[in-house]
């Protein structure tokens, strides 16, 4: 079965600091969901990358679909603390709803 | 984007009751389904709710401790049954329009058994 693994599993950066965060995959990637997610809520859908290369901006927000290296890294730009939580990627499956997901990571963002 | 909501948003209840967890989306969508999420730990899915049929349960998880309801496109319940401790978790609806398609998650319910 597909794995993700995400690094780092936390983060803590100064406000106006750069970030990235790593997703990769044990098997090739058809696609790949990054979420956000407030301690204790639901998952808030940031973007959906479908094919290598992809790359896609939500606000600061820029993520990247890399198809050889079964990995996908999405990137903050000038972090604020609105931007703390925990992020999540995610890879849909061909059966409908059985996307494996990984095990998060947990932003913090001082100001 | 779908709109998804869930009732209730959080609960606290005792061992051996069961709770009812209300989704409702904003239009008809083809795909339900119902995760958990235990504290600390990442997305395990429990049920896909099919419309107008039994749900169809991932390994680990049984119709008797987990009933599904889906009346129509856009509703579907989850009750979880004779609650212990070890059900705190959140409980996160999620939809898909179709396959391959955008998956989105409603606020999730959190749930804590004493």
């Amino acid at each position: 079965s597909q794995e993700l693994e995400q690094s780092p599993q936390s983060l803590i950066v100064q406000e106006g600091k750069n970030l990235t965060i790593n997703c990769t995959s044990s098997k090739t990637l058809y696609g790949l969901y990054w979420y956000k997610q407030k301690y204790g809520e639901g998952l808030i859908f940031l973007m959906m990358l479908q094919k290598g290369g992809e790359e896609k901006s939500h606000e600061k927000i820029t993520a990247k679909l890399d198809e050889k290296k079964q990995q996908s890294s999405l990137h903050i730009t000038a972090s604020q603390p609105s931007h703390a939580g925990i992020y999540l990627c995610g890879a849909p499956n061909t059966n409908a709803g059985k996307s494996t997901f990984g095990d998060g990571t947990t932003l913090t963002v001082k100001p | 984007s779908a709109v998804i909501s869930q009732k209730p948003s959080r609960d606290i209840c005792q061992r051996g009751t069961s709770l009812t967890i209300q989704c409702q989306v904003d239009s008809q969508v083809t795909m339900m389904f119902w995760y958990r999420q235990q504290p600390g730990q990442s997305l395990t899915l429990i049920a896909t709710a099919n419309q107008g049929s039994e749900a169809t349960y991932e390994s680990g998880f049984v119709i008797d401790k987990f009933p599904i309801s889906r009346p129509n496109l856009t509703f579907s319940t989850l009750t979880v049954s004779n609650m212990s401790p070890e059900d705190s978790s959140i409980y996160l609806c999620s939809v898909e329009r179709s396959t391959g398609n955008e998956q989105f998650f409603g606020p999730g319910t959190r749930l804590t058994v004493l």
